[in-house]
């Protein structure tokens, strides 16, 4: 999988929307991005996943530039059950093994 | 609720102890794993199966021991294990195995050892 860089902390205030970068510069063409998020010591939970296209999903929308080196995900109105760690992978199709980074902490306040 | 569940949620354990962690997944995956969440550290894969048959074991030490009986369970069966191996345990499943299809995951057993 293709190294990702998410910020380590972002702030967001409830009911705004919360908008989370991962630049992915070296992702190679057969490799997707996905957003994973982790409430503290549950397991990780799928949010949405990509190739080239921007995508939208009950939960969130995902924002793929054209290059594919970045990509954002939106939560359109932040509730308090948003707070978690946001994990952007770039997963290669080939592969089985999710490699999760550092993530961002994501804090919605009211 | 992402169907997939995993049993117990919590264990505390001896190093002498055997014990077992179990999965199941309820959405008709043909692919489960385990994971391994240390504190402070990034998921490690553990072990992959594809239609009950293993198909990756990324180094891990023959203390952990996996068994998949059928598509929808799986189990990593535990013995001899050092403190250093506290850590959270997660199962996922997908549709396959062949990379491109996305995992979901249990809730975790956090396993403590005494």
């Amino acid at each position: 999988d293709a190294k990702t860089t998410q910020p380590p902390s972002m702030d967001c205030a409830e009911g705004r929307a919360a908008n989370l970068p991962c630049n992915h510069s070296t992702i190679s063409g057969n490799e997707y991005v996905y957003w994973y998020r982790q409430i503290h010591s549950q397991g990780p939970q799928y949010i949405i996943h990509g190739l080239k296209n921007n995508e939208t999903n009950e939960m969130a929308s995902l924002i793929i530039t054209e290059d594919r080196k970045s990509s954002t995900l939106i939560l359109p109105h932040a509730t308090l059950r948003d707070t978690a760690v946001y994990y952007c992978i770039a997963h290669n199709n080939a592969g089985n093994m999710l490699t999760f980074g550092g993530g961002t902490r994501l804090m919605v306040k009211p | 609720e992402t169907g997939v569940t995993q049993t117990p949620r919590h264990l505390v354990m001896g190093m002498t102890n055997k014990k077992s962690l179990k999965c199941e997944q309820h959405l008709g995956h043909n692919a489960m794993y385990w994971y391994k969440q240390s504190a402070k550290k990034p998921l490690e894969l553990m072990f992959v199966y594809n239609f009950k048959e293993q198909t990756e074991n990324n180094s891990v030490p023959s203390r952990f021991s996996p068994e998949c009986p059928n598509s929808s369970h799986l189990f990593l069966h535990l013995h001899t294990l050092q403190p250093e191996d506290s850590a959270l345990y997660l199962c996922a499943s997908s549709q396959g195995a062949g990379g491109g299809d996305t995992q979901y995951f249990g809730p975790g057993t956090r396993l403590t050892v005494l």
